[in-house]
């Protein structure tokens, strides 16, 4: 089974911190991504990587950069966090674009930023 | 743009009852996906639906992909509480890395 693990289930963090959430993947998938997940507005795309040190914006990218050093490790920073980046951040990750579309989702980071 | 419409957005039976809920968009998707998330998880994927017209079963929920491929729907048979759980469908268009996602029925089966 594709296992997907996410550092930290839930984090508390103040205005202006630097915030690392981490993912990582046991499958050698080449796709990864970051998602959050708000109450009325679904899952909302920030970034995603095909392949290692590949990255491209998603959806809503502002105020979020990622890092993909390892094919197995894909890291979303959040460079000052502010009160509107409380949410649920979810990975993913997806063997290949040819073909499976399949995603598979880690268990979520809830974030509150106090 | 909300590609893919989900509806009913809330959904509260009682066990046993059947229900059924919808994924419409007036794009074209290569494939669609179906997935339940249960509170504080990361969604699960159910099914992949590719072919236009297709229907799956996985037990008592079927899935059908519209004869067009912008459509889909998913039913449950005699739902029991353990279906409880937010439904996502996401749709996949071309050899695009990413997947477009409706918003979620959220279905509580009471018992």
């Amino acid at each position: 089974d594709v296992k997907v693990t996410q550092s930290s289930r839930y984090l508390v963090k103040r205005t202006g911190e630097k915030v690392f959430l981490e993912c990582v993947q046991d499958m050698d998938h080449e796709n990864m991504f970051w998602y959050r997940q708000d109450p009325g507005l679904g899952l909302r795309l920030i970034y995603f990587s095909y392949d290692v040190k590949m990255k491209e914006k998603g959806d809503i990218p502002e105020g979020y950069s990622v890092s993909r050093e390892k094919k197995e490790r894909f890291s979303l920073i959040l460079e000052s966090a502010s009160t509107n980046q409380t949410s649920m951040y979810l990975c993913a990750s997806r063997l290949a674009p040819q073909g499976s579309y399949e995603q598979y989702f880690g268990p979520g980071t809830r974030l509150t930023v106090t | 743009t909300q590609l893919l419409e989900q509806s009913p957005q809330f959904l509260s039976i009682q066990e046993g009852e059947n229900l059924t809920v919808y994924c419409n968009s007036s794009s074209v998707f290569s494939s669609l996906q179906w997935y339940r998330q249960e509170p504080g998880e990361g969604p699960v994927l159910l099914v992949t639906v590719v072919t236009g017209g297709e229907v799956k079963k996985l037990k008592r929920l079927t899935f059908q992909f519209g004869d067009a491929r912008k459509d889909s729907s998913l039913h449950i048979t005699a739902a029991q509480p353990g279906d409880t759980g937010l439904y996502l469908c996401a749709g996949a268009r071309g050899s695009n890395y990413k997947l477009t996602f409706g918003k979620g029925t959220l279905l509580t089966v009471n018992p």
